[in-house]
């Protein structure tokens, strides 16, 4: 499968505790992107990467948010003590160049107890 | 800010008819415009992109067509079936160098066998 992979799947998870997903692009893909989902809304821009550089973070990423993709290739996006609200869908998207399509995983759904 | 509007919410319509999703945007400054397609708990299916260039594009059934100047894209589904019963996303795409991508809220559709 040479498709966009997002791990987990699903998470459970205590409010306070950390939590971190993990996003495998499409291998040739330069740019990587996330997104958060709730419920009957689209998905909100999180976070965009160029290769291993952060190029944009929305203000909805928090300081209990930080996301990482230290070589160029997998990210990884880290809620530290999650709260109710962080409960969502956690989309991943790849891209070549940028002004291609988007290329989106499964998804991560968190829920926090 | 990019908004995105779609119109309507939700659409239910017997199989074989043709039909029409509506899409609005405020920035009329967009790299490109996409169409996505998302089946309930599932990530998001690319189905079409129009760069700020073209004025339509065709994939099988659907067709989607972009008016800049008033900031409108409509994706044309023909002769309808019940497996494209699922929830369909536009999204403008990319102003200011850098691809954050504004998502509608979605057209749930039905399509009843």
């Amino acid at each position: 499968d040479t498709g966009v992979s997002q791990n987990p799947r699903h998470k459970i998870t205590k409010r306070g505790q950390n939590v971190t997903f993990r996003c495998d692009p499409i291998s040739e893909h330069n740019r990587l992107y996330w997104y958060r989902q709730t419920l009957g809304q689209g998905p909100e821009f999180l976070t965009y990467f160029q290769n291993e550089a952060q190029l944009e973070k929305s203000r909805l990423l928090s300081d209990r948010f930080s996301a990482e993709r230290p070589k160029g290739s997998f990210s990884t996006l880290e809620i530290q003590r999650t709260e109710q609200g962080d409960s969502a869908m956690y989309l991943c998207a790849s891209s070549l160049r940028g002004l291609e399509t988007q290329y989106f995983g499964p998804g991560t759904r968190l829920l926090v107890l | 800010k990019q908004e995105v509007t779609q119109i309507p919410a939700a659409l239910s319509v017997p199989e074989g008819e043709n039909l029409v999703l509506n899409c609005s945007f405020t920035d009329s400054a967009i790299y490109n415009l996409q169409w996505f397609r998302q089946d309930p708990g599932k990530g998001l299916t690319s189905l079409l992109l129009i760069q700020s260039s073209q004025r339509e594009q065709t994939s099988g059934r659907l067709n989607a067509s972009l008016d800049k100047s008033s900031g409108r894209s409509t994706l044309y589904i023909a002769a309808s079936q019940p497996g494209d019963s699922a929830t369909y996303l536009c999204a403008g795409g990319g102003s200011g160098g850098y691809q954050k991508v504004t998502f509608g809220i979605g057209t749930k559709l039905q399509v009843i066998p």
